[in-house]
């Protein structure tokens, strides 16, 4: 079964400092991969997809993530963090027989200190 | 302009007593998703609507019942409320196409069962 995996609960940067965070995923085929952002007390925001193609995607606020099959990762960075990046992050994989419903990861709590 | 709205935005509740939850998109999408995030903020798909056609079923106890009277809407209907059943729901819509189309979320609907 497919599945997604953020080693990381909880991460904390310093305002300006260069963010990564980890997603691994598990899934038979080439994967549909996403990433989302939940500010509190709001619903799901995409930042970036990856479906095929260029490993590396680009999204919105300055967001990048890294097709990495070798690894089963999709990383997400941003090389200057803001305070309004606070927030918890969620990597997603494309599931089920028609590749129609998203398996999530259990997010990834970033906190950022100025 | 809200695209996605799901009403109410917090639900208090005792157990046994039935509740519903309702959600509308005006993005002109045929396509809505309940998910269920748990208190460990982990989510996870409950139901799929495309053109009020249910196209996924997740194992969800029979007692959650979505009904879409229309392609805009899709409502959450729970019988015999359970502790178990404190989370936040999100309403979520898209285009037809499976996961090439992204996936607009309500803000969530708070539901805490005592």
């Amino acid at each position: 079964a497919q599945s997604v995996t953020q080693p990381d609960i909880h991460i904390t940067v310093s305002e300006g400092a260069s963010l990564e965070l980890r997603c691994n995923y598990s899934y038979g085929a080439t994967p549909y991969l996403f990433w989302y952002v939940q500010s509190p007390g709001q619903g799901l925001q995409l930042l970036l997809k990856y479906f095929s193609g260029d490993t590396l995607v680009q999204g919105i606020k300055g967001f990048e993530a890294e097709f990495k099959r070798s690894q089963s990762s999709f990383n997400l960075r941003k090389p200057s963090v803001h305070w309004s990046d606070a927030a918890e992050y969620f990597c997603a994989v494309g599931a089920g027989e028609y590749g129609n419903k998203l398996v999530f990861g259990a997010g990834t709590i970033l906190r950022v200190k100025s | 302009d809200t695209a996605v709205s799901q009403t109410p935005k917090y639900l208090v509740t005792q157990m046994g007593n039935d509740k519903s939850i309702k959600c509308e998109q005006n993005l002109g999408h045929d396509t809505m998703y309940w998910y269920k995030q748990d208190s460990k903020k982990f989510l996870k798909i409950m139901f799929s609507y495309n053109n009020k056609e249910l196209i996924i079923n997740e194992t969800v106890p029979n007692r959650f019942s979505p009904k879409s009277p229309d392609k805009a809407h899709l409502n959450l209907h729970i019988n015999s409320l359970e502790l178990g059943d404190s989370a936040v729901y999100f309403c979520a819509s898209s285009q037809s196409g499976g996961l090439l189309r992204e996936q607009f979320f309500g803000p969530g609907t708070r539901l805490t069962v005592l």
